[in-house]
């Protein structure tokens, strides 16, 4: 079975720190990969997601994420954090050929201090 | 607006009680997803339905069952073999199971056992 892993579960930055939060999965086959967002009090989120092309995928509020096959990764940066990123932030990825299942990372708690 | 609605948000069980938590949706999508949330481990998939009158174990299916006899609703009951259900339990739904297109999820239900 596959799993994801998510080397941080908890990461303290100031404003305007720049953030990467590493993520790894194990399935030798072709991969859906997503990052979720889950904001205090709010449902998950989908901040981006990857299915095929350009490795490096753009998503909302300013994060991009890089799929590298290599090294079964897809970490997650943005240049400059803001204090209203606080969140827990989860990776996740769907063979193709499962269909929809997704597995998900641990999750990483992120904390911005103004 | 169209969405996932869980209810009820916060939930009590007495011990060896079983409980139903509802998930219902006005997308509609045909798959439906169930997921167990606890701190530090992420989501992991409980149940799964890909189509009305379907429904398929995920990983942690033990404890728990599940039904579909209307698309938009997708009802997960926690029995009271289920060992440790204490957790935030989250709903998502897809258009269809088989598509590349990211879940939409629930806002989740608190389920604590008294």
């Amino acid at each position: 079975a596959q799993s994801v892993s998510q080397h941080n579960h908890h990461v303290i930055l100031s404003e305007a720190a720049s953030l990467e939060l590493g993520c790894n999965y194990s399935y030798g086959g072709t991969v859906n990969l997503f990052w979720y967002v889950q904001y205090p009090g709010q449902h998950l989120q989908l901040l981006l997601k990857y299915f095929s092309g350009d490795p490096l995928v753009k998503g909302i509020k300013g994060f991009e994420a890089e799929f590298i096959k290599s090294k079964f990764s897809f970490n997650l940066r943005k240049p400059s954090v803001q204090w209203s990123d606080t969140a827990e932030y989860f990776c996740a990825v769907n063979p193709k050929a499962a269909g929809n299942k997704l597995t998900f990372g641990g999750g990483t708690r992120v904390l911005v201090k103004p | 607006d169209g969405g996932i609605t869980q209810s009820p948000k916060y939930l009590f069980r007495k011990e060896g009680q079983n409980v139903t938590l509802s998930c219902e949706q006005n997308l509609n999508h045909d798959a439906m997803y169930w997921y167990r949330q606890d701190p530090g481990q992420g989501l992991r998939l409980i149940y799964y339905s890909q189509i009305v009158n379907d429904f398929q174990k995920g990983d942690i299916a033990e404890g728990y069952s599940v039904s579909r006899e209307k698309k938009e609703s997708f009802p997960l009951t926690v029995t009271s073999a289920q060992k440790n259900p204490t957790a935030f339990y989250l709903c998502a739904s897809i258009r269809d199971h088989s598509s590349n297109q990211p879940q939409h999820f629930g806002d989740g239900t608190r389920l604590s056992i008294l």
